[in-house]
């Protein structure tokens, strides 16, 4: 199966700051990979989907990028409800398999 | 708007059973496919696999063939996920999640808690 990595594992970053996550696939993906943010007892939401394009009602703070093996989650000026787990999925080939996530704290 | 809502919490005994429910609403039930995502306390998801909402055929992730069952009961537009033989290590939280169409999960459930003790 393919392996996603991402990292870091936790960030802690001030409001208005721009926060940048990774996620790499163990093998090439093309550009079949989805971004989800999970906030505590919160169902996961789906952010990005085909590695770059914003699901409905996400807001442009919010942007993905990559293909291949290597993909980023930019959040271009955090907002303090942002605090949440992100978790990238790679949607190439079953199973489809997600990151271990990256804990995204509020300083 | 689209909803899926998932049957409440189950407390469950080692060797037992669960059927866990997803019912949507506000679309057309056999137009998406339907994914189910494991999240054990305190850790990540895990995709569990899929079901065909047309033809009812399900696919499995490894680790999750024989004693977990995917299916569908047209007649109410519900999906349900099934666990023979439960063990503790089977306590989870379960979701739903509609596929968009090439696997990402864009509506899900509110998830339901399965927890195996004795």
């Amino acid at each position: 199966e393919i392996v996603m990595t991402q990292s870091p594992g936790t960030l802690s970053v001030s409001p208005g700051e721009r926060v940048t996550l990774s996620c790499r696939a163990s093998q090439s993906v093309t550009s079949n990979l989805a971004w989800y943010q999970q906030k505590p007892g919160q169902a996961p939401r789906l952010l990005i989907h085909g590695a770059s394009t914003r699901a409905t009602g996400i807001p442009a703070r919010f942007s993905g990028s990559g293909y291949g093996t290597e993909f980023t989650l930019t959040i271009s000026s955090l907002q303090s409800e942002d605090c949440a787990v992100y978790y990238c999925q790679q949607c190439q080939k079953w199973p489809y398999t997600f990151g271990q996530g990256s804990r995204l704290e509020i300083k | 708007q689209v909803q899926l809502v998932q049957s409440g919490s189950e407390l469950k005994k080692p060797g037992a059973s669960v059927k866990v429910s997803c019912k949507p609403s506000g679309y057309t039930f056999s137009t998406y496919a339907m994914n189910w995502v494991r999240q054990a306390p305190g850790q990540g998801l895990e995709w569990m696999g899929w079901i065909n909402t047309n033809t009812g055929n399900p696919t499995y992730a490894q680790g999750f063939t024989g004693r977990f069952v995917f299916s569908l009961d047209t007649s109410v537009n519900t999906t349900y996920m099934h666990i023979s033989n439960l063990r503790a290590e089977d306590t989870a939280v379960y979701y739903c999640a509609r596929d968009i169409g090439w696997g990402p999960g864009d509506y899900w459930g509110q998830g339901t808690l399965v927890t195996v003790s004795s």
